[in-house]
């Protein structure tokens, strides 16, 4: 595998489901994100990770909860999700550096429904 | 607050030159990005900018204007597979990325 994968694609779950998406980068990053991204407008970053640690959540509900176990690996829980959180959810990875610009590498996502 | 303009959708014609225009008011400048998302896939990096001018990448050319808070992106000899939505982004002063909604681009042939 290179790049960024994320599983599952798609998912439907119901509001009182308890799912977890998945996201994993082969490119050696220190830095990865979670993305929602609603037709017509622009992606809202939800998380940061950066060197494992979280250093961004951009008042995000507590219904969904990340987990970042190492650098290449990043799960984002979800629980008691409502519909208007049906969107597609884009994983991101990039090389955090002090000088320099360091463009994202995103995943295809995860097209989620909440029905 | 933080806001980036981009026309919402966009038509040319096969073989053809488009300009997408983008305009930004961060707090802070320290880059700013262009990305191509075909329907149903994930965003790619196209293009960065953080000084004046142009930047030329085979048919694919980004301008930029910090005075302006200005930028576009430049498609020339237009193929069928540009079709897609082109973001822009800027990175602030906190070195987040402020993203546009996008600017849909239809390509006719």
């Amino acid at each position: 595998e290179t790049g960024v994968t994320q599983t599952p694609r798609h998912l439907v779950m119901g509001m009182t489901n308890k799912k977890s998406l998945k996201c994993e980068q082969h490119l050696g990053h220190n830095a990865m994100y979670w993305y929602k991204q609603s037709a017509k407008k622009p992606l809202e970053l939800m998380f940061v990770y950066n060197f494992k640690e979280q250093t961004e959540n951009n008042s995000v509900p507590s219904r969904f909860s990340p987990e970042c176990p190492n650098s290449s690996h990043l799960f984002l829980h979800l629980h008691t999700l409502q519909p208007e959180d049906s969107a597609l959810y884009l994983c991101a990875s990039s090389q955090e550096e002090t000088s320099g610009h360091y463009e994202q590498y995103f995943g295809p996502g995860t097209r989620l429904t909440v029905t | 607050g933080q806001n980036i303009d981009q026309p919402t959708e966009m038509t040319a014609t096969e073989g053809a030159i488009v300009q997408i225009n983008c305009t930004y008011q961060t707090s802070g400048f320290n880059g700013l990005f262009w990305y191509q998302q075909h329907a149903g896939e994930a965003p790619t990096f196209l293009s960065y900018n953080v000084l004046d001018g142009l930047e030329e990448k085979g048919r694919f050319s980004s301008f930029l204007s910090r005075s302006k808070g200005y930028s576009y992106l430049l498609l020339k000899e237009l193929q069928m597979k540009d079709s897609a939505s082109y973001l822009c982004a800027v990175r602030d002063s906190n070195y987040q990325l402020i993203w546009g909604a996008g600017t849909k681009l239809i390509i006719k042939p």
